[in-house]
């Protein structure tokens, strides 16, 4: 089982949508985070969880909203984005301090249309 | 706040030489980690080399070394015997205490650089 996964690995939705991005770590991890990369853009953080708790809303808009049941899973909702949402969204997972990486999932990449 | 730079967008390079790829960081805090990743077509970001801020040494993984100059807020990645399969992107990435409590801390990325390996 690799480390992190992520469903589905492409999704394309319409702005009036609600749909879910998954992630799932195989590692032991305790904290989970969500990334997005756009085009020509650097890395945004999104949110971080550490032991299920979010500890970090990097000004994300309300439309995007995260949720981790346990420290193995977490969850991006996504409902009525816009076609600028569109990008690949990135989770990773690390021990909860002092991690010296982060171990990222292949992606989800999302089309807003 | 954080910020990493990296200032060569893309590079061509003749297999089997040495590859050094720029990144400069800036933050005030005293306390932070700086990481390399490969991020290939395929769109997996996969971790490269990890040298702490209070890290004596440069940090040194197989083919990827570090070198880490504090003063001047720079940590560049050298690969040595460079192949084809290194041709992806490559992200400069700093770790700061997102909060004062501590726990997990967020990365910051620089914009990347396109390494292309010619046979």
């Amino acid at each position: 089982e690799t480390g992190v996964t992520q469903t589905p690995r492409h999704l394309v939705m319409g702005m009036t949508n609600k749909k879910s991005l998954k992630c799932e770590q195989h590692l032991g991890h305790n904290a989970m985070y969500w990334y997005k990369q756009s085009a020509k853009k650097p890395l945004e953080l999104m949110f971080v969880y550490n032991f299920k708790e979010q500890t970090e809303n990097n000004s994300v808009p309300s439309r995007f909203s995260p949720e981790c049941p346990n420290s193995s899973h977490l969850f991006l909702h996504l409902h009525t984005l816009q076609p600028e949402d569109s990008a690949l969204y990135l989770c990773a997972s690390s021990q909860e301090t002092g991690g010296t990486e982060q171990y990222f999932g292949p992606g989800t990449r999302l089309t807003v249309t | 706040a954080q910020k990493i730079t990296q200032t060569q967008p893309g590079m061509f390079v003749q297999e089997k030489e040495a590859v050094t790829l720029d990144c400069t960081y800036d933050t005030s805090d005293p306390s932070y980690g700086l990481f390399w990743y490969k991020q290939p077509s395929s769109g997996e970001m996969i971790f490269l080399i990890y040298q702490g801020s209070y890290d004596q040494q440069n940090a040194t993984e197989g083919r990827y070394s570090l070198n880490f100059q504090k003063a001047r807020k720079s940590a560049n990645l050298v690969i040595s015997a460079s192949q084809l399969g290194d041709s992806a992107m490559y992200f400069c990435a700093m770790r700061v205490p997102m909060y004062s409590g501590g726990g997990a801390d967020g990365l910051t990325f620089g914009k990347g650089t396109h390494l292309i390996i010619q046979p």
